[in-house]
């Protein structure tokens, strides 16, 4: 079956601090992989996407995301995390049939 | 370029209604994507249209129907509203299978 997981439901850093938001999927390939951020009652912004090759790839507001095959993960993270990155963030494979599956969010909040 | 567009921004209605939200397109893009998002959960597909056609479908009753106009621009509809049916409904626009670009979302309200 193919389903994607986000195990942190909420995360709270330190202005200035590290971040990894973890994502995990189970497909019998590898799916596309995408990244998004949503603040409050907004829509979706793409922040990075995964096809094929280079398996650290960049994004947008300095974010960047690691593909590894062997743990079927392709984890978000942010050397340095500034107040405006509070937000939901999803992480969303397609899975070969055109359209992305969500997972359930991991909610970021930053205090100073 | 303006991006994914979608109207009205929020929708109140009462329960048995029915409602009309409505998607333009990013400029150059000819697939339309609809999502529901319940609150306090991650997006979940309702359909895909492309070329007119409904492409695909996920888990959704048929009071959920849409449509794609030749100018790619879409709608959907809902009929008989179930309190459940309240959610921010996003629509998202794609070339062919290449990333999808979301709009900023209907919230609707069932009340």
């Amino acid at each position: 079956a193919q389903s994607v997981t986000q195990p942190d439901i909420h995360i709270t850093v330190s202005e200035g601090a590290s971040l990894e938001l973890r994502c995990n999927y189970s497909y019998g390939a590898t799916p596309y992989l995408f990244w998004y951020v949503q603040s409050p009652g907004q829509g979706l912004q793409l922040l990075l996407k995964y096809f094929s090759g280079d398996t650290l790839v960049q994004g947008i507001k300095g974010f960047e995301a690691e593909f590894k095959r062997s743990q079927s993960s392709f984890n978000l993270r942010k050397p340095s995390v500034h107040w405006s990155d509070a937000a939901e963030y999803f992480c969303a494979p397609n899975f070969g049939n055109e359209k992305l599956t969500f997972g359930t969010g991991t909610r970021l909040t930053i205090i100073p | 370029d303006a991006g994914v567009t979608q109207s009205p921004t929020h929708l109140i209605k009462t329960r048995g209604q029915q409602v009309t939200l409505r998607c333009s397109p990013k400029s150059g893009h000819d697939t339309v994507s609809w999502y529901q998002q319940a609150l306090g959960q991650g997006p979940q597909f309702i359909f895909q249209y492309y070329e007119e056609e409904e492409r695909q479908r996920g888990n959704f009753p048929d009071r959920f129907s849409g449509h794609q106009f030749p100018n790619y621009s879409s709608e959907l509809n809902v009929n008989a509203l179930l309190l459940g049916d309240s959610a921010l409904y996003l629509c998202a626009s794609s070339l062919m299978d290449n990333e999808q670009f979301f709009g900023p979302g209907t919230r609707l309200t069932v009340l």
